[in-house]
């Protein structure tokens, strides 16, 4: 069975950092795109970070370019995604999600629970 | 503002049928990227009802439909039943600077 699994939410004061991860299983994990995308409270779906099969493109919303860094370790089957000056705007249920293809153009289908990040001080 | 425009709401009463249009530009839909259309139940993580514009994973069932010409897609929902009550989402790739993975803003379709 097609599983990701996120971890490393929790509260964190504005300004400090977390680091995300996601650990994949049932598929082979190189072979496609991972995406990030949140979703705050009673808010609509935004697309955080995206990276493809082999790591070699990245990409970043508008709203967080400069503060988090996607990354992947495919000897590991986990997607990461480190978040740096954050801002309460940035508190959301993060969904790390499997991509269709190696590449994020042919859209997502599997996603994990999500993971809470809450950003107060 | 979302990159792909969405009815805030849809309604029908049990066993009509509904549609959520999906309306993108030519940098996404409108540029030949799949649509894809996600449905989320409040409280829960959203699912995969509809990719490559069309096509329904595995037990989806055939009363969901999706189609798409040129810069809209559209879902459609026949026989509607209690449990189809949920935000519906739309999704697709955007090839301009500032965007890549886009989503529309979210339809909520209310059962009568």
């Amino acid at each position: 069975e097609v599983q990701v699994l996120e971890s490393g939410g929790g509260l964190v004061q504005p300004g400090g950092s977390l680091r995300l991860s996601c650990a994949a299983s049932g598929f082979t994990f190189s072979s496609y795109a991972m995406i990030w995308v949140r979703q705050a409270p009673g808010k609509r779906l935004e697309w955080v970070s995206a990276i493809s099969g082999t790591g070699a493109s990245t990409y970043y919303a508008d709203s967080v370019k400069g503060r988090f860094t996607i990354s992947r370790d495919n000897s590991r089957n986990t997607l990461y995604l480190q978040m740096n000056s954050l801002r309460a705007e940035d508190t959301a249920l993060f969904y790390c999600v499997k991509g269709r293809s190696s590449s994020v153009r042919y859209g997502l289908d599997v996603w994990g629970q999500g993971t809470t990040v809450s950003v107060s001080s | 503002q979302s990159v792909l425009t969405q009815p805030p709401s849809v309604s029908g009463a049990p066993g009509q049928r509904v549609t959520i249009s999906c309306t993108g530009s030519s940098s996404n839909i409108g540029a030949g990227y799949d649509v894809q259309w996600f449905q989320q139940v409040p409280g829960t993580v959203p699912k995969l009802l509809i990719y490559g514009n069309s096509n329904r994973p595995s037990g989806v069932p055939d009363r969901v439909s999706g189609s798409k010409s040129g810069a809209s897609a559209s879902l459609a929902i026949s026989g509607l039943q209690a449990e189809d009550e949920a935000d519906y989402y739309c999704q697709s790739y955007d090839s301009s600077l500032s965007a890549y993975v886009v989503f529309g803003g979210g339809t909520k379709l209310t059962v009568l």
